[in-house]
């Protein structure tokens, strides 16, 4: 399968832990971008990423939230001290060039983290 | 910013019959508009996406259309099969431009009848 990889599909946390979220991009992308989904709504951007660079985090709330884009292994989105609002499914997609370039952009199938 | 509203939030069709889903964004300076659908469980799937230098785009039984003036553009499903049915969502860049971020309207679900 060349597509967007995305584990764990489904990731259980009770509040106060952590949730990791790993992603890796179609071969040969080196642009990555996180959203979210709550239910019924669409997608909501959250981080751009190239390689060792976060681009745009501006959908990315300020705390408990990074991401990272290693030069080696998959994108990470990282919630830390998790709370019952960070119930979602989390995309990742990539691209084979960033904006301006001609490429769209490809998305797994998520990871649908529940709090409990 | 860019703001983008989809119409409507559900549509029911009988099988053979088409479908259209319409949006409408804010920044004029949006070159590029992607349709995905997503089924139960699944990701976006892009299916057709278009940009500015043309009006329309066609893949077999699916047509993008696009109003720049209006800033509106409209996704055509001919001869709908239940297959068809997902939720289906516009899209266009965050910031205007060509590419980049997406900004996401909230989604049409789309019921086929057999």
């Amino acid at each position: 399968n060349a597509g967007v990889m995305q584990n764990p599909r489904h990731l259980v946390r009770r509040r106060g832990q952590e949730a990791r979220l790993r992603c890796s991009p179609m071969k040969g992308h080196s642009h990555v971008y996180w959203y979210r989904q709550l239910p019924e709504e669409g997608l909501k951007f959250m981080v751009y990423l190239q390689k060792e660079n976060i681009i745009d985090e501006s959908g990315m709330p300020k705390e408990r939230f990074s991401a990272e884009f290693p030069k080696e292994g998959p994108s990470i989105l990282r919630i830390q001290q998790v709370v019952r609002g960070d119930s979602a499914a989390y995309f990742c997609a990539s691209s084979l060039q960033g904006p301006g370039g001609n490429q769209p952009q490809h998305f797994g199938d998520g990871t649908r983290l529940s709090i409990l | 910013g860019e703001n983008v509203e989809q119409h409507p939030s559900t549509l029911s069709v009988q099988e053979g019959d088409s479908a259209v889903i319409k949006c409408t964004y804010s920044d004029s300076a949006s070159n590029y508009f992607p349709w995905y659908k997503q089924e139960l469980g699944k990701g976006p799937q892009l299916i057709i996406d278009i940009r500015s230098n043309v009006g329309e785009k066609k893949d077999q039984r699916i047509a993008v259309t696009l109003n720049k003036t209006a800033k509106h553009f409209s996704l055509h499903i001919t001869e709908t099969q239940p297959e068809d049915s997902a939720v289906y969502f516009c899209a266009t860049p965050l910031y205007g431009g060509s590419q980049g971020n997406l900004i996401f309207g909230k989604g049409t679900k789309l019921s086929v009848k057999p």
